[in-house]
């Protein structure tokens, strides 16, 4: 099993584009999840989602957009890219929403001039 | 507003030292506790976890935590550190009766031992 699989690893946007982080999982994981860490700050939480078609917002949605068409996808869309969304970017997947260690992916560092 | 906090931010510590990292976190009801591990330049892992039971878990790598429920902690122990755990490590907490598996993290602490 890959795991957890993020692209891209590095990405340097202008103020006001978009993009899409990609996120995916070979586990079947039902549930999978977006996280931001900034120092100092540890991780939070941006979207989730407990199965496909189903998402909600986290801590700081501000900004994101998510979708979950397949089990295995959970892009992460920046809308209109803004310097507070540097950040490193993590995507993570369990097998169910509670009682269940979560995967992390290797991460997204991305930032926004 | 939950949360958890870590209160050493940044800790040194020679080889073979013992090391105790604090965790408490806010929340009256019944939580999932971990703590992770993210070594330079790679993704976090998790070190061990605690649902129920035995409030004192191992984890892997020589690790173990211990829940206080009366104190809201999940202070992370391990007798002798060696170099390679060097790294920076997160206490986080999921609220049992969110159903979500919303992960609240702490600050962080970053753990550098000296060789």
């Amino acid at each position: 099993n890959a795991g957890v699989t993020q692209t891209p690893k590095f990405q340097v946007l202008k103020t006001g584009q978009s993009m899409t982080l990609q996120c995916a999982q070979d586990m079947n994981h039902e549930y999978m999840s977006w996280y931001r860490q900034d120092p100092g700050m540890g991780l939070r939480l941006i979207h989730y989602s407990v199965g496909a078609g189903i998402t909600d917002q986290g801590e700081v949605p501000n900004g994101y957009n998510v979708s979950r068409s397949t089990t295995e996808d959970f892009p992460l869309r920046l809308l209109s890219a803004a310097p507070s969304q540097t950040s490193v970017y993590f995507c993570a997947s369990s097998y169910r929403a509670v009682l269940h260690e979560q995967y992390f992916g290797p991460g997204t560092r991305l930032t926004v001039t | 507003a939950q949360s958890v906090s870590q209160h050493n931010h940044h800790v040194i510590l020679s080889e073979a030292a013992s090391l105790e990292l604090g965790c408490n976190y806010s929340y009256g009801g019944t939580v999932n506790l971990f703590w992770y591990v993210q070594y330079p330049g790679q993704h976090l892992q998790l070190l061990l976890k605690y649902f129920s039971g035995d409030p004192l878990v191992k984890g892997i790598k020589g690790f173990e935590a211990e829940f206080i429920k009366s104190k809201f902690s999940f202070n992370l122990r391990k007798p002798s550190v060696q170099w390679s755990d060097t790294a920076e490590y997160f206490c986080a907490v999921n609220l049992d009766s969110s159903n979500t598996g919303k992960l609240i993290f702490g600050q962080g602490t970053t753990l550098q031992v000296k060789p």
